[in-house]
């Protein structure tokens, strides 16, 4: 089953823009991860937001999570063209005990037009 | 690269027939998960192992399917009488704590 859910399901934008995706989730976590997939490739690992932060960086990745909403979102500043893909929020809930495996959201297609 | 493989990257077989996948891990984890992810939708989790033990297997996992990681090291997935529905991508990934994911197999049954 899906637990995250991610908004918009499309998006397209100018490269240079800023883009934002959210993600919810319905259960306690551990923590959330964001990927990144290419059409027809394997996911890429974005940024990991333990359930004790509120925001992390990374280049020009943000990240925020809320936990009290269950709640996260991504936002990629000053696009490029090459940040065209599909992105997916995933939480390893509390739930999940030792596995620890990834519920993941049916992602956020991202198209950056030049 | 992730350094994790898969192989093959894609398989196409008819309905009914048997096909295996391999799935060889960054090697000092000791944690590995298959998923399968079906067109426009995330990935679903399948099994996961630590070590050589099968810890958790999802519903999704018939029993036509099975998977086993000996030694600890690489992971084969096996799906037995093959059916439409399962073609998909079967992702693998290994993990220390962020989980690292292969390139995927994709697979479609004819």
């Amino acid at each position: 089953s899906q637990q995250g859910e991610e908004d918009p399901q499309a998006l397209s934008i100018q490269e240079g823009e800023n883009a934002t995706m959210n993600c919810s989730y319905k259960t306690s976590i551990n923590n959330l991860q964001w990927y990144r997939q290419n059409s027809g490739r394997g996911l890429v690992h974005l940024i990991l937001i333990r359930s004790n932060e509120r925001e992390k960086h990374s280049g020009r990745l943000r990240v925020t999570l809320d936990t009290s909403k269950k709640s996260s979102s991504l936002l990629i500043t000053a696009s490029r063209a090459a940040d065209t893909a599909s992105y997916f929020c995933a939480t390893d809930a509390r739930s999940s005990g030792s596995a620890r495996q990834l519920t993941f959201g049916s992602g956020t297609q991202l198209t950056v037009l030049p | 690269d992730t350094g994790v493989s898969q192989d093959p990257r894609h398989k196409i077989t008819k309905r009914g027939q048997n096909v295996t996948f391999r799935c060889d891990p960054i090697s000092e984890h000791n944690r590995l998960y298959w998923y399968r992810q079906t067109l426009g939708q995330g990935p679903e989790f399948l099994t996961y192992f630590q070590n050589e033990a099968q810890l958790e297997k999802s519903r999704l996992l018939s029993d036509r399917f099975s998977a086993e990681r000996p030694k600890g090291s690489f992971s084969t997935l096996e799906i037995q009488r093959t059916e439409q529905g399962d073609s998909a991508m079967y992702l693998c990934a290994s993990s220390d704590y962020e989980q690292f994911f292969g390139p995927g197999t994709r697979l479609t049954v004819l």
